[in-house]
């Protein structure tokens, strides 16, 4: 069972609305990661969060730690916009000197003119 | 650009032959991670270095596959006698000591003909 699920899988959007990707996690985390991914291409990482809430022009991420639950909010989205958006976790072991990053299946998100 | 590089961005090949990838991380990034992302998937992880001590490795990594770290600065991820179920993305990730930011490098394509 995977550790980060991502919803929805798909979302298809017009241009202008708001959207909102949602991660839930099972496990205490380090940090939460949040990517995007286009067609085709590596990985751009959008965010890292340990907590709150963070922006970046018309990208919102918001962690709940006590929920295990993040959010990644696009205002006025445009079809630029449009990629794979995925989330992952920094998961330490229990000594806390064994890091690896686990991934959730991503969004695929398309924004229509 | 002093990001990760991967290298090659795409590989071609036929079945039964063997191939290899090149990571360079991020100069004086001390952990270094492989992932695996097939279409439509999240990335999944394979490998983990630190330094130049493997200290995980995951069972979807077939006796087929190994990944070395020799120095401790760049690593190569070989497949041999690759099978079509190999095409995937191959990402490589690094990160500094305990810090929980990743960097991604643009991922090798490998598709077996």
């Amino acid at each position: 069972k995977n550790e980060v699920e991502q919803s929805p899988q798909n979302l298809t959007a017009q241009e202008g609305e708001f959207i909102t990707i949602n991660c839930s996690y099972s496990v205490g985390i380090s940090a939460l990661h949040w990517l995007q991914q286009h067609p085709g291409g590596g990985i751009v990482s959008l965010f890292m969060l340990s907590s709150g809430k963070k922006k970046h022009g018309r990208l919102i991420a918001t962690i709940n730690i006590q929920e295990k639950h993040s959010s990644l909010h696009i205002t006025a989205s445009h079809p630029r916009d449009s990629a794979v958006y995925i989330c992952a976790q920094f998961q330490s072991n229990s000594g806390g000197s064994n890091y690896k990053l686990t991934f959730g299946k991503g969004t695929l998100l398309t924004v229509n003119p | 650009d002093t990001g990760v590089s991967q290298n090659p961005r795409h590989k071609i090949t036929k079945r039964g032959q063997n191939v290899t990838f090149r990571c360079d991380p991020i100069s004086e990034h001390n952990r270094l991670y492989w992932y695996r992302q097939t279409l439509g998937q999240g990335p999944e992880f394979l490998t983990y270095f630190q330094n130049e001590a493997q200290l995980e490795k995951s069972r979807l990594l077939s006796d087929r596959f190994s990944a070395e770290r020799p120095k401790g600065s760049f690593s190569t991820l070989e497949i041999q006698r690759t099978e079509q179920g190999d095409s995937a993305m191959y990402l490589c990730a690094s990160s500094f000591r305990d810090r929980h930011e990743a960097f991604f490098g643009q991922g090798t394509r490998l598709t077996v003909v």
